[in-house]
């Protein structure tokens, strides 16, 4: 496709299920980060991947969450025993070039997620 | 902690210039200033970045004061598809992979 795909757009799911997000980054873009964002604020940085590599995690709230990459293409955010405060819309972008690049990011539409 | 400091809201008059302003006193030599937005219920997009001359391109334009301390987004001609939150960010480009979005600027144009 021509823009980063996310699946799926909403999730419901009870609290302390398990929830796996997916992410289709723009074909050959390396850098693939994903967010978070809840109601009336800003996305909050998660995790980054240049590559397959977990090049940068500090954004992880716990560690219930986790994310990987494992062909440095598709990605996926795994959130475990999920709480209602993990409720937000995770987005997921990707770029050309590392991190530290001046190129821009390019975003999905993100996945509500709905913890009831 | 926030780099950028930008007005919670903004209204601007279909078809006037949208002027949106920015502080970023902090900012260091090495660190960028990037402008993006985010539609309701999209991802953000990518609008210009600019390291201290000013830039413009097909959607606005970037003016960056010579202290480097704040900037400007310009939207010449404001639609109404142009209401937004409008994020105003600050990237060292050597090293950080974080964007830091803050709460922005929530933009309506008015017809």
């Amino acid at each position: 496709g021509a823009g980063v795909s996310q699946t799926p757009s909403n999730k419901v799911t009870e609290k302390g299920k398990y929830v796996e997000l997916r992410c289709d980054p723009i074909s050959g873009h390396t850098a693939l980060y994903w967010y978070r964002q809840s109601l009336g604020q800003g996305p909050e940085f998660l995790i980054y991947f240049q590559g397959t590599g977990a090049a940068d995690d500090s954004g992880l709230p716990n560690d219930r969450f986790f994310a990987v990459r494992p062909e440095g293409s598709v990605s996926t955010l795994k959130i475990q025993r999920t709480e209602r405060g993990d409720s937000a819309v995770y987005l997921c972008a990707s770029s050309p070039l590392a991190g530290g690049s001046t190129r821009e990011l390019f975003f999905g539409e993100g996945s509500r997620l709905t913890v009831l | 902690d926030a780099k950028t400091t930008q007005p919670p809201s903004m209204d601007c008059a279909e078809g006037r210039a949208a002027n949106l302003p920015c502080n970023h006193s902090t900012i260091s030599g090495n660190e960028y200033v990037y402008w993006y937005r985010q539609i309701h219920s999209q991802g953000p997009q990518y609008i210009i970045h600019g390291l201290k001359n000013n830039e413009t391109n097909e959607m606005a334009s970037l003016i960056i004061t010579e202290d480097r301390k704040s900037s400007t987004l310009i939207l010449p001609h404001a639609t109404l598809r142009d209401t937004a939150v409008y994020y105003c960010i600050v990237r060292d480009q050597t090293g950080a992979n974080n964007l830091f979005f803050g709460t922005g600027t929530r933009l309506t144009v008015i017809p």
